[in-house]
């Protein structure tokens, strides 16, 4: 069964500092492996995603996220953190030889401090 | 504008009464799915449809039903509701998931059963 982990509840970072949320995962086949984030009273918003081809991958708002076949890992990263980037950021993986089924993360809160 | 619509934003009901959480897109896709948001366990996949007339169980589906009679709508219907449903739900869309293209999502209902 496909499976995704976010080891960190929470992850607070001073503004302009790097930023790096987590995420690992578990599939039998070959993973596509989805970045969501949600701001308050939203709904989730897509930042990007890896399908196959270059293991780093760019996004929305300039974050990017590293596909690391050999740990099973996709962390989300961004140089340098903004005060808006405050929201609950969600991993998701669908495993390509389990049908359509997406599987999320049970989410990261991210707290930006100025 | 491209979106997905979810009505009632917030609904307070009572066990047993009988409600439907309405999804409508605009988008023209092919993929619509509803999910269940609760603290520390993500989103929930609840049921999904490949198309019309084409629905499938999720992760949670008990207690649940839905319909996809039109591509644009896909109805969320609880039939005699409980406490444990009480969640945050999410509607969500795509033009198609073999291409693993990413999701829309709705704002979101907030439901508390009494």
């Amino acid at each position: 069964a496909q499976s995704v982990a976010q080891p960190e509840d929470q992850v607070n970072v001073a503004e302009g500092n790097p930023l790096t949320v987590k995420c690992t995962y578990s599939v039998s086949g070959n993973p596509y492996l989805f970045w969501y984030v949600q701001y308050p009273n939203r709904g989730l918003q897509f930042l990007l995603k890896y399908i196959t081809g270059d293991n780093l991958v760019k996004g929305s708002y300039g974050f990017e996220a590293e596909f690391n076949k050999s740990q099973t890992s996709f962390h989300l990263k961004k140089p340098s953190a903004l005060v808006s980037d405050s929201a609950l950021y969600f991993c998701a993986v669908r495993d390509t030889a389990a049908g359509n089924k997406l599987t999320f993360g049970g989410g990261t809160r991210v707290l930006v401090k100025p | 504008e491209a979106q997905v619509t979810q009505n009632p934003r917030y609904l307070i009901t009572v066990t047993g009464k009988k409600l439907t959480v309405t999804c409508s897109q605009n988008m023209n896709h092919e993929y619509m799915s509803w999910y269940r948001q609760d603290p520390g366990l993500g989103l929930r996949q609840i049921y999904y449809s490949m198309n019309v007339e084409v629905t499938d169980k999720g992760d949670v589906p008990e207690g649940y039903k839905v319909s996809r009679k039109e591509k644009r709508n896909f109805p969320l219907i609880l039939e005699s509701p409980s406490p444990n449903q009480t969640s945050l739900y999410f509607c969500a869309s795509s033009p198609a998931r073999d291409r693993g293209e990413k999701l829309f999502f709705g704002s979101g209902t907030q439901l508390s059963v009494l």
